[in-house]
């Protein structure tokens, strides 16, 4: 069936560097996308979100990158800190749903 | 007080009991959802309601129950679980409308041995 994943199950950064994160889909219907954060003992956090219309967007120390051509989607962090490690998952759905549907699973790790 | 609250945090029950994970939302949306994330493996989801009515069900096998009194409260009623059912299972809510986020709970670690 359609799935999302993960290039990479664990990224090691070291503080005040940029994080780059990945995602694939491969449904091509998808018009919504989410990136979420979870620490450990906690459940997912909404970070950003982005629309199938858009290609990027920014939030605060965040950026992400929609290329609907190969279906890729990344998570920027800019100037990376203790506090961004956690594990990242990005989610999408279709129009025709509101359910997400969630890839693996990135871990960051920053490192002093 | 959060915006997606679940009870327990932590259960650990045997192959034969009975239990309940509760849910509860603050935030006056219309939709709720039941996930379970095992290690290593992209959260799954199990149930759906909107509007209190199911929406879907991901063919989930029936030792798991859901229960949706109102679209603030959503339950998850387990009955002979087995080992391999221990997980994470995570509550979220949402506007019911498509392109709107999930708020999620804190989630209740399970443990069936």
């Amino acid at each position: 069936g359609e799935s999302v994943g993960l290039h990479l199950p664990t990224l090691s950064v070291q503080e005040g560097d940029n994080s780059i994160i990945n995602c694939a889909y491969s449904n091509s219907a998808s018009d919504y996308f989410i990136w979420y954060k979870q620490e450990s003992g906690k459940g997912p956090q909404f970070i950003i979100d982005i629309r199938s219309n858009m290609d990027k967007r920014q939030g605060q120390r965040v950026t992400v990158l929609l290329n609907k051509t190969v279906k890729h989607l990344s998570l920027q962090i800019a100037a990376t800190q203790p506090g961004d490690s956690a594990v990242y998952f990005c989610a999408e759905n279709e129009n025709s749903g509101y359910a997400l549907n969630f890839g693996k699973g990135t871990s960051l790790l920053v490192t002093p | 007080e959060t915006g997606v609250t679940q009870t327990p945090r932590h259960l650990v029950m045997g192959m034969t009991n009975k239990k309940s994970l509760k849910c509860e939302q603050h935030l006056g949306h219309n939709a709720m959802y039941w996930y379970k994330q095992s290690a290593k493996k992209p959260l799954e989801l199990m149930f759906v309601y909107n509007f209190k009515e199911q929406t879907e069900n991901n063919s989930v096998p029936s030792r798991f129950s859901p229960e949706c009194p109102n679209s603030s409260h959503l339950f998850l009623h387990l009955h002979t679980l087995q080992p391999e059912d221990s997980a994470l299972y995570l509550c979220a809510s949402s506007l019911g409308q498509p392109n709107t986020e999930a708020f999620f709970g804190q989630g209740t670690r399970l443990t069936v041995v």
